[in-house]
């Protein structure tokens, strides 16, 4: 079945430490996000890239940043991840063609934790 | 800007209870709205979306665009609902979740 796949699921970290989370999908999808997931908070979007050669940010995307690779992968950074960085962390694709609603399908997070 | 509030953080009611899950939003365009939904263990994802119109799980949700909402209605819940749904926007080209509702149906 076509798929979002996010590795690693699970990550402890220390303060000042870099992090990748890495999306990769086989749903053959242009468009990818990145949310965070915060209890009370809901999802926020950190950041979107709806091609190859198209990054844009999110409502929240200080002390992040991303990387497309290619259609399929979609990486987010964390160059000197803190504290308030802990949370649960889903990439998302959605197929805009043929004048589909945007319908994001969603992998299944990755919990990182900043110690 | 675009904004979605749905006030309630916990909604508990018992098994063939009405349910009303509310969302009210903000934005100045022709809006799109979704709920999505999230089992324990399970992935996020699309319940129904208003220009559907339809009905999934015994799940509806009219857009009022006088009162600017979306609630989510069941006539009679069951235990297998108890999730987190989250009620989203789709103004300009991405989704803004509002901070989601956790609905607990006791047996």
């Amino acid at each position: 079945d076509a798929d979002v796949t996010q590795t690693p699921r699970n990550r402890i970290t220390k303060t000042g430490k870099r992090i990748m989370l890495e999306c990769s999908q086989t749903k053959g999808h242009d468009r990818m996000y990145w949310y965070r997931q915060d209890p009370g908070l809901g999802l926020r979007l950190i950041y979107y890239s709806f091609d190859v050669k198209d990054i844009n940010k999110g409502e929240i995307s200080d002390g992040y940043s991303v990387s497309r690779q290619a259609q399929a992968k979609f990486s987010l950074s964390l160059e000197s991840a803190i504290p308030n960085q802990t949370a649960l962390y889903f990439c998302a694709t959605s197929d805009e063609a043929g004048g589909n609603t945007g319908e994001l399908f969603f992998g299944e997070g990755s919990r990182l934790t900043v110690l | 800007a675009q904004r979605v509030t749905q006030p309630e953080k916990l909604l508990s009611v018992f098994k063939g209870a009405p349910v009303e899950l509310k969302c009210n939003y903000s934005y100045s365009g022709s809006p799109e709205l979704f709920w999505y939904v999230q089992y324990s263990r399970q992935r996020l994802q699309l319940l129904l979306r208003h220009i559907s119109r339809e009905s999934i799980k015994g799940f509806t949700a009219d857009l009022n665009k006088g009162e600017t909402s979306f609630h989510l209605k069941k006539p009679f819940a069951q235990e297998e609902d108890s999730a987190m749904y989250y009620c989203a926007l789709r103004g300009y080209s991405t989704l803004t979740f509002g901070k989601g509702t956790m609905l607990l149906v006791s047996p």
